[in-house]
């Protein structure tokens, strides 16, 4: 079993729907909990980040933890083709400021058609 | 303000041959991380430089080597080069002092044939 599990998809939806990503993981000791948006033929962006449980929003972008369930979603709103990305969720047990090893999901690809 | 940077884009090798890769950190960064992305898969973690030593590593064999160096520079060195090495290679550059966060560089794109 991977530490973190994210459905590939393809995704694929009409500009302006309301796009739901999500990875569950199964190590108890992730503390700090990322996503990443990756264009092609670039290399990941940070998105969002959050530590322990709890939603977090930034315009568009909500990421919400669900410590209890080894549960994390990416929610973007009003969707625009230029989010037409790979979406990789990435965590790490690392606590304060020292970041180490990063685990990430395999990545959902996203397409956003006009 | 620069980015992570990496050299070369692109790279074309044997199997059995040696290869390096370079990464300049972002300004003000002081800690490298490599990562190996396969196609459709998510990046794995390699090892990890800080002040000029291997921190952290990942499950890579130790064909796998890195350096630091002493203007937070690394390298990524990999002998007898597998098929299965053919990956996107991601330096990702962090400070424990700059707030959360690695800035990724776009990668070096490996192949081996």
């Amino acid at each position: 079993q991977k530490e973190v599990e994210q459905d590939p998809g393809p995704l694929s939806v009409p500009e302006g729907a309301i796009v739901s990503l999500n990875c569950t993981y199964s190590n108890s000791a992730f503390q700090y909990f990322m996503w990443y948006r990756q264009y092609s033929r670039k290399g990941p962006e940070l998105l969002m980040y959050t530590y322990s449980s709890g939603n977090k929003e930034d315009g568009r972008f909500t990421a919400q933890v669900d410590k209890s369930s080894k549960y994390i979603s990416l929610f973007i709103r009003d969707s625009q083709p230029s989010d037409s990305a790979t979406y990789l969720c990435a965590m790490t047990p690392d606590r304060g400021s020292t970041l180490g090893r990063l685990y990430f999901g395999r990545g959902t690809q996203l397409t956003v058609w006009p | 303000d620069a980015g992570v940077t990496q050299s070369p884009t692109h790279l074309i090798k044997t199997r059995g041959q040696q290869v390096t890769l370079r990464c300049s950190p972002k300004s003000g960064h002081d800690t490298v991380s490599w990562y190996q992305q396969a196609l459709g898969q998510g990046p794995q973690f390699i090892f990890q430089y800080y002040e000029e030593e291997e921190r952290q590593r990942g499950n890579f064999p130790d064909r796998f080597s890195g350096h630091q160096f002493p203007n937070y520079s690394s390298e990524l060195n990999v002998n007898a080069l597998l098929l299965g090495d053919s990956a996107l290679y991601l330096c990702a550059s962090s400070s424990d002092f700059q707030g959360y966060g690695y800035t990724f560089g776009s990668g070096t794109r490996l192949t081996v044939v």
